[in-house]
């Protein structure tokens, strides 16, 4: 079975601050994806990553994924209250129905 | 409206008694995936379909049951509802089987069983 493991659980910070949330796991993915959940809906995808190393940048929020494709981050500069929201990394191992789900960071940004 | 939509977005049951959540998409996306999402345990696959009449098994099947007569339906039957199934479900679609895909999820059914 694959495993993520994201860290951390919780995190709480205010306006204006800087932060980044990681996805590890020992297993190697073909892609690597982060979706953004908020309260009463489900996850919507932010990104999705395939190369080792591959960067990608969405406004505020930058995505990495590890050189050897286990690990993966994101970060976001600036944090705003609307960035509030549970962030879920997905591993990809071939197929759709193989998708891993990571247990997800709950942040909270403060205005 | 086009999406996926859930239903109901809240229910209550008693222990031992049978329970569906609907699940409809407009967008003819051939897969289909039911998860729950429980603290501590993420999202996981209990079952998912790749087109009409066609449906496995995901990683936490045992004690529910699904169908898909129509591209567009997908229920998920809770046969003899326990309290370990009260939990957050949520449908999803995709238009591809691809590990890359991106799946589109409902807004999620929230049910306890008491």
């Amino acid at each position: 079975t694959q495993l993520l493991e994201q860290s951390p659980q919780f995190l709480s910070i205010q306006e204006g601050e800087n932060l980044t949330v990681y996805c590890n796991s020992s297993s190697v993915f073909s892609s690597l994806q982060w979706y953004r959940q908020e309260p009463g809906e489900g996850p919507v995808l932010l990104v999705t990553v395939v190369t080792g190393g591959e960067v990608k940048k969405l406004k505020r929020l930058t995505f990495q994924f590890g050189d050897a494709r286990k690990d993966s981050s994101l970060h976001i500069t600036a944090a705003q209250p609307g960035d509030t929201g549970l962030y879920l990394c997905a591993g990809g191992s071939g197929s759709a129905r193989q998708l891993t789900f990571g247990s997800g960071t709950q942040l909270t940004v403060l205005p | 409206d086009a999406g996926i939509t859930q239903s109901p977005r809240y229910k209550i049951t008693e222990t031992g008694r049978q329970v569906t959540l609907m699940c409809h998409q407009t967008w003819s996306h051939s897969y289909m995936f039911w998860y729950r999402q429980d603290l501590g345990h993420g999202l996981r696959l209990i079952y998912y379909s790749a087109a009409a009449d066609i449906t496995d098994k995901g990683e936490v099947p045992d004690g529910y049951v699904v169908s898909r007569s129509k591209t567009e339906n997908f229920p998920l039957t809770l046969e003899s509802a326990t309290r370990s199934q009260t939990s957050v479900y949520f449908c999803a679609s995709s238009e591809s089987d691809r590990g890359n895909t991106e799946a589109f999820f409902g807004q999620g059914t929230r049910l306890t069983v008491v």
